[in-house]
């Protein structure tokens, strides 16, 4: 079985309508963190988790909201979407020198 | 502008030649880190560099940090079609071992027989 794995890989949605992205890791890391990869503009982080208590902005949070239910557990809302958020989602998990990823969420917002 | 910018953005070699991908930074980095990206998975991790003049090497990849910290380069040898796919550098910019690591953009590369 996979470390990291996300539900849905796949996604198609539209504009205004609220959609969650789900993760789970089986590393049994405390850090878990969410990323979009957008062509041309690279990997940039959206949010960061230390534990069920303290989840942290990334670089590009606006738009986006989360949740840690569990030390395995950690989703990605967006309450609202907008075609500007089409990209491929990834989770992660470990320690800030190696992270594992998941296999990413494709979300497209028409 | 990207903070880390890597060259080339795209590759194609034929099985068996030797590569290099480069990643630069206008600002000295804490750590730099490269990572592999398949189409379908995640990124997996190939190494971390943090000491300038480092040099390390993984099967037949080997990736240096220049004595600045503000350049790596990821070398492959002898290429395979196994390593085809994206390659990224992400880097620490404002300490060690931050949660707030930046990526390039990226680096595809293609290896046919």
């Amino acid at each position: 079985d996979a470390d990291v794995t996300q539900t849905p890989r796949n996604r198609i949605t539209k504009t205004g309508k609220r959609i969650m992205l789900e993760c789970s890791q089986t590393k049994g890391h405390d850090r878990m963190y969410w990323y979009r990869q957008d062509p041309g503009l690279g990997l940039r982080l959206i949010y960061y988790s230390f534990d069920v208590k303290d989840i942290n902005k990334g670089e590009i949070s606006d738009g986006y909201s989360v949740s840690r239910q569990a030390q395995a557990k950690f989703s990605l809302s967006l309450e609202s979407a907008i075609p500007n958020q089409t990209a491929l989602y990834f989770c992660a998990t470990g320690t800030p020198s190696k992270q594992y990823f998941g296999p990413g969420t494709r979300l497209t917002v028409t | 502008s990207q903070e880390l910018e890597q060259s080339p953005q795209s590759l194609i070699v034929q099985e068996g030649k030797n590569l290099t991908i480069n990643c630069t930074s206008s600002k000295t980095l804490y750590g730099l880190y490269w990572y592999k990206q398949k189409y379908g998975e995640g990124l997996i991790f190939l190494m971390m560099l943090q000491k300038g003049g480092e040099e390390k090497s993984h099967e037949k990849i080997t990736a240096k940090l220049d004595e600045k910290k503000q350049q790596s380069s990821l070398h492959i040898t002898a290429s395979q079609p196994s390593h085809a796919g994206i390659y990224l550098c992400g880097a620490d910019r404002y300490s060690y071992n931050t949660d707030k690591l930046i990526f390039g953009t990226g680096t595809r590369l293609q290896v046919f027989p």
